[in-house]
């Protein structure tokens, strides 16, 4: 089935530092999402994405659409303690059948204060 | 917040038990996802519903069956549990109007 590549599995920064985190696919998708876990909690929606090329930001987040409708990328400017957690993107397909968010296997982030 | 409630939110139950987990939501969305994560395979889907009694298998719905009888509950059971059912169960909806899914915060289930 289709499966998104998503690198780098983890990361161990220092507080202030940039983080950068990407997702590759063999297949096009319309939208990009990428979402947030908590420990303990669901995953939680950051950023959507839905035109190739789109580049958005959410506060100290900034997430792109790739040109190709194949990848996408998500960067965390000045990281804080409260960044900690599993990030996940998504690519999400339209027709066919409902169940077709694809997700990536995420990037847990540490940070050392 | 989309109003999703998942129950228990912990269970330990013994191998071959059935066992039933809920997700509750109060806005009458459509679609319903039941979702396993585990470590290094991120979020499978298992099971996923599109109305009232219209159910389909995802990617790992063996050993997992799925029920909806009324809009605001999807029921997902495994009619006997293994160690391998050993996982974070989440439940997910479709929020009206918008993408991607809106998560439950998850049911941690152990087999023993």
């Amino acid at each position: 089935g289709q499966q998104l590549n998503q690198s780098p599995q983890s990361m161990f920064i220092q507080e202030g530092e940039d983080v950068s985190m990407n997702c590759t696919s063999s297949s096009i998708f319309n939208t990009w999402l990428w979402y947030k876990q908590d420990p303990g909690e669901g995953p939680v929606l950051l950023i959507a994405l839905y035109k190739a090329g789109e580049l958005t930001s959410n506060g100290r987040l900034t997430a792109q659409f790739g040109i190709t409708r194949k990848d996408s990328f998500l960067n965390i400017s000045a990281s804080i303690p409260s960044d900690v957690g599993i990030y996940f993107c998504a690519g999400q397909l339209y027709g066919g059948s409902q169940g077709n968010l694809i997700f990536g296997k995420g990037t847990k982030l540490s940070v050392k204060p | 917040d989309a109003g999703i409630t998942q129950s228990p939110r912990h269970k330990v139950t013994e191998t071959g038990t059935p066992v039933t987990l809920r997700c509750h939501q109060t806005e009458n969305h459509r679609y319903m996802y039941w979702y396993r994560q585990d470590p290094g395979h991120g979020l499978r889907l298992i099971h996923y519903s599109y109305g009232v009694k219209d159910t389909d298998k995802g990617e790992v719905s063996d050993g997992y069956s799925v029920s909806r009888s009324k809009t605001e509950d999807f029921l997902l059971t495994l009619e006997s549990a293994t160690s391998s059912q050993t996982s974070v169960y989440f439940c997910a909806i479709t929020p009206r109007g918008g993408h991607g899914y809106t998560f439950g915060s998850g049911t941690r289930l152990t087999v023993v």
